[in-house]
């Protein structure tokens, strides 16, 4: 069973950091990975979606990276602000399940 | 908009009555999930379906099912409620099985 882990649970750093946030999974056999963000009380807002055969992805100040063989993804923030403060969540597409497994998620405050 | 509409955004419910959250997608997507997300335990798969017509059972489908009639609406529905059903919970689609995820805004559910 593929189990995704996102460490750390929280993260507090002031605004102008750069920041990295990670996630893993133990079943390399995946077909997609997909950074979300959630603000409090609200849904899941897609981020950046990596496929199984690329690398990375970047969309304004995100990047992220994918490395199957490690079991590893990286959200990369740049210049942080206070309106990134929300929780991160990966979601990990395992192609023996034909689903998505989901992280529990990184909390992120930017601190003005 | 196109998205997703969830319908209740928020339900108090007695325990033992029974409850239908709606989800209503105008993409034309092929798949839709339910998920619920609880503090800890993160976002679980409670059923999906892959096509209009079909359904299958996640990580957490006891309590819980659904119907798939068509490709837009895919009703979530608790026979008798229990308050371990109380959750927030997520619809998401994808154009197909191994595609990336959109979600609606949530249905946060109280069962007392």
């Amino acid at each position: 069973k593929q189990e995704v882990t996102q460490i750390p649970a929280a993260l507090s750093v002031p605004e102008g950091e750069n920041l990295v946030l990670n996630c893993s999974f133990t079943d390399s056999a995946i077909y997609n990975l997909q950074w979300f963000r959630q603000d409090p009380g609200k849904g899941l807002t897609s981020l950046l979606l990596i496929q199984s055969s690329q690398r990375e992805q970047t969309s304004g100040r995100l990047n992220a990276s994918l490395d199957k063989s490690s079991g590893r993804s990286t959200l990369y923030i740049a210049a942080s602000q206070p309106g990134d403060s929300a929780t991160y969540l990966c979601a990990v597409g395992d192609t023996n399940a034909g689903k998505s497994t989901f992280g529990d998620g990184t909390t992120l405050t930017v601190k003005p | 908009t196109a998205g997703i509409t969830q319908a209740p955004t928020s339900q108090i419910l007695a325990a033992g009555r029974s409850m239908t959250l709606r989800c209503t997608q105008d993409m034309r997507h092929n798949a839709m999930y339910w998920y619920r997300q609880d503090l800890g335990l993160g976002l679980r798969l409670i059923h999906y379906s892959n096509t209009a017509g079909t359904t299958g059972k996640g990580e957490v489908p006891d309590g819980y099912s659904v119907s798939r009639a068509n490709t837009d609406d895919f009703p979530l529905t608790l026979a008798s409620a229990v308050p371990s059903q109380t959750s927030v919970y997520f619809c998401a689609s994808s154009p197909g099985q191994y595609s990336p995820l959109h979600f609606g805004n949530g249905t946060r559910l109280t069962v007392t």
